[in-house]
């Protein structure tokens, strides 16, 4: 058990529709990391936060959002679904930013989208 | 966006065989990780190397940051059944991350 929580575990939904995937990190830690994992696309790095503010971004598409709360957990949005969006959705956490830091995983959102 | 190269795909072993499996990348990287992810759970750090040419160790796991800062490998040595899962590499440029197609290892008992 990394420590890092993510709920649902599954989710099913239809094309078009808006999804909310949610994440605590493990205590202590600051920094959030988005990763969406795909058949075709492998791991990919989506949205960084650090203490509530945005810290990077990578292949994170327009339709899809990030924010960190107060309480330092975090939420990804996915809105528009479409089927190629069909992915396990991981979250991680760290301590800083630094890159020493280790990113410990939480267990996954598997979305599929029909 | 930009993709590592891992090989190989998939191995089968033997138990007690060892295993060695590489990263190649056309950018530079700072910082190399290996990953190793479970059926149903999300990637765990084996090793973190920080530096070109470091060599590091991790029990029966070694792994080297290339030279060229481009490419790193990780050798499993003396395998047994439950080194089975995907690896995979990953590297790290500034505040970007960037992951390996990963290596599905089966270990045959």
């Amino acid at each position: 058990d990394s420590g890092v929580t993510q709920t649902p575990k599954h989710l099913i939904t239809a094309t078009g529709q808006r999804v909310t995937l949610r994440c605590s990190p493990r205590s202590g830690d600051l920094s959030v990391y988005w990763y969406q994992q795909s058949l075709d696309q492998g791991l990919q790095f989506l949205i960084q936060y650090y203490n509530g503010e945005e810290r990077a971004k990578g292949n994170i598409l327009e339709r899809f959002s990030a924010q960190q709360f107060p309480d330092l957990h975090s939420e990804l949005n996915l809105s528009s679904l479409e089927l190629g969006d069909s992915a396990l959705y991981f979250c991680a956490s760290s301590a800083g930013t630094s890159p020493y830091n280790e990113q410990f995983f939480g267990p996954g959102t598997r979305l599929t989208v029909l | 966006g930009q993709q590592l190269n891992q090989s190989p795909q998939s191995m089968f072993i033997q138990e007690g065989e060892d295993v060695s499996m590489n990263c190649t990348s056309s950018s530079i990287f700072n910082t190399w990780l290996w990953y190793k992810q479970d059926p149903g759970e999300g990637p765990v750090l084996l090793i973190a190397l920080y530096k070109a040419g470091e060599l590091t160790s991790n029990g029966r796991l070694t792994a080297q940051f290339g030279i060229t800062r481009k490419d790193s490998f990780l050798n499993i040595s003396a395998s047994i059944p439950s080194d089975v899962g995907i690896y995979f590499c990953a590297g790290q440029l500034g505040n970007q991350f960037y992951f390996g197609t990963g290596t599905s290892l089966t270990v045959i008992p």
